[in-house]
């Protein structure tokens, strides 16, 4: 089956630093990719996504590539923001269903 | 504006009881995921459903059950509450159409004593 494996956490940087955070996936097929982010006490919101190989996603100066030959969806940020403090989660679906990594816890400091 | 909701927010229950959560949304989607959320998992797939009258297993099931009487609403109902079920639970929906972006509900935080 499909499977998604990201950074494991917690990641803690400095304001203005760069980041990223990685993420490989498993799938017999072709299929979309997506971070999530999730701020403390909130659900999950869409960050960015790609739904085929070279695409790349971007938002909020987030960016990720999506990778055929190395199965892998990265992101990352150039310079990173206090309020960027959150959890993001790499998700991958074929159909209708998404399969989730573990997510990562990551922290900002001023 | 179109939205998806959770009730209760928080949900405090002893072992053995049944517990019904709540999710409901507006942008009248046809898929709708319950997911449970423990550390060290990420979000794990309950249940889901692809329309009024469907439904089906996901990874994390059992104990667990659903039904789909209408498009807006697909309830959680934990028949016998166990304290391994104490977990931050979410609702997603999504609209069937390419690329499957799911939106997210608030989120229940269940404790079961």
């Amino acid at each position: 089956g499909n499977s998604v494996t990201q950074m494991e956490g917690p990641v803690t940087l400095s304001e203005e630093a760069f980041l990223t955070i990685n993420c490989t996936y498993t799938a017999t097929g072709y299929p979309s990719l997506f971070w999530y982010v999730q701020y403390p006490g909130e659900g999950l919101q869409l960050l960015l996504k790609a739904t085929k190989a070279d695409d790349k996603g971007s938002n909020k100066g987030f960016e990720a590539t999506y990778r055929k030959e190395t199965t892998s969806f990265h992101l990352e940020k150039g310079s990173v923001q206090v309020s960027d403090s959150a959890v993001y989660f790499c998700a991958g679906g074929e159909a209708q269903k998404l399969v989730f990594g573990q997510g990562t816890r990551l922290t900002i400091n001023p | 504006d179109a939205e998806i909701t959770q009730s209760p927010r928080h949900k405090i229950t002893e072992t053995g009881r049944q517990v019904t959560l709540a999710c409901h949304q507006t942008w009248n989607h046809n898929n709708m995921f319950w997911y449970r959320q423990d550390l060290g998992h990420g979000l794990r797939l309950i249940h889901y459903s692809y329309g009024v009258h469907d439904t089906n297993k996901g990874e994390v099931s059992d104990g667990y059950s659903v039904s789909r009487s209408n498009t807006e609403d697909l309830p959680l109902t934990l028949e016998s509450a166990a304290s391994s079920q104490t977990s931050v639970y979410f609702c997603a929906s999504s609209s069937g159409l390419a690329p499957n972006e799911q939106f997210f509900g608030p989120g229940t935080r269940l404790t079961v004593l």
